[in-house]
């Protein structure tokens, strides 16, 4: 089993549509939780963290179940600029590495 | 300001070669971060470096695969010898410690073809 599983997708949408992702991660001592972007052929970058409490940075909102070790993005009126891989990311407990999921493909169609 | 540098951006070569691909991560940055990303296998942690000592290597595949840091401002990820399986996006990636955790600047990756 993989320490993180995302849904690979693709997942395609209408622009102005809300899309959902979802992951889980296996490893309890994880510590921190991150979105990352991956356009194609290009470097991951940060779309943002994610915290207990759930967080919120404009169109998107990330939230973080630790009982059940789940992290969820939710993007509101989806662009075509948001086309992309979206990678959950987690780091553990004392070790500054990050591991990635797979990803999940996002096309927005117009 | 200058992000993570890698050099070079693509690398084709024969197997058997040996392979040396390079970083210079973002000034005052003290973690550096060498990945691979493959179709197959995703994103995946080759080695880390902190203050320029290894700190977990545990994702270097084989002993064909050597990294170093000599200082600050470097590293290098070595193949020897080369085998078309090594073919990838290798990203490097740094960081800087400030008690609270830091987002990692990935560089534009070095795209390696083992032919």
């Amino acid at each position: 089993r993989k320490e993180v599983e995302q849904d690979p997708g693709p997942f395609n949408v209408p622009e102005g549509a809300t899309v959902a992702f979802n992951c889980t991660y296996s490893n309890s001592a994880s510590q921190s939780f991150f979105w990352y972007r991956q356009d194609c052929r290009k470097e991951p970058k940060l779309l943002m963290s994610v915290y207990s409490s759930g967080n919120e940075d404009g169109r998107f909102t990330a939230q973080l179940n630790r009982a059940s070790q789940y992290i969820s993005l939710l993007i509101r009126d989806s662009k075509l600029s948001d086309s992309a891989t979206y990678l959950c990311v987690v780091m553990d407990t004392g070790r500054r590495a990050l591991t990635f999921g797979s990803g999940t493909r996002l096309q927005v169609q117009p | 300001d200058a992000g993570v540098i890698q050099s070079p951006r693509h690398e084709v070569t024969e197997m058997g070669q040996e392979v040396t691909l390079r970083c210079k991560p973002i000034s005052g940055h003290d973690y550096l971060f060498w990945y691979r990303q493959t179709m197959m296998r995703g994103l995946e942690l080759l080695i880390y470096f902190n203050n320029n000592v290894p700190i977990d290597d545990s994702g270097m595949p084989e002993d064909r695969f050597s990294a170093k840091m000599p200082n600050a401002s470097f590293s290098t990820l070595k193949i020897q010898p080369s085998e078309p399986r090594d073919s990838a996006v290798y990203f490097c990636a740094s960081s800087f410690d400030s008690g609270l955790v830091q987002p990692q600047h990935f560089g534009d990756g070095t795209r390696l073809s083992i032919l």
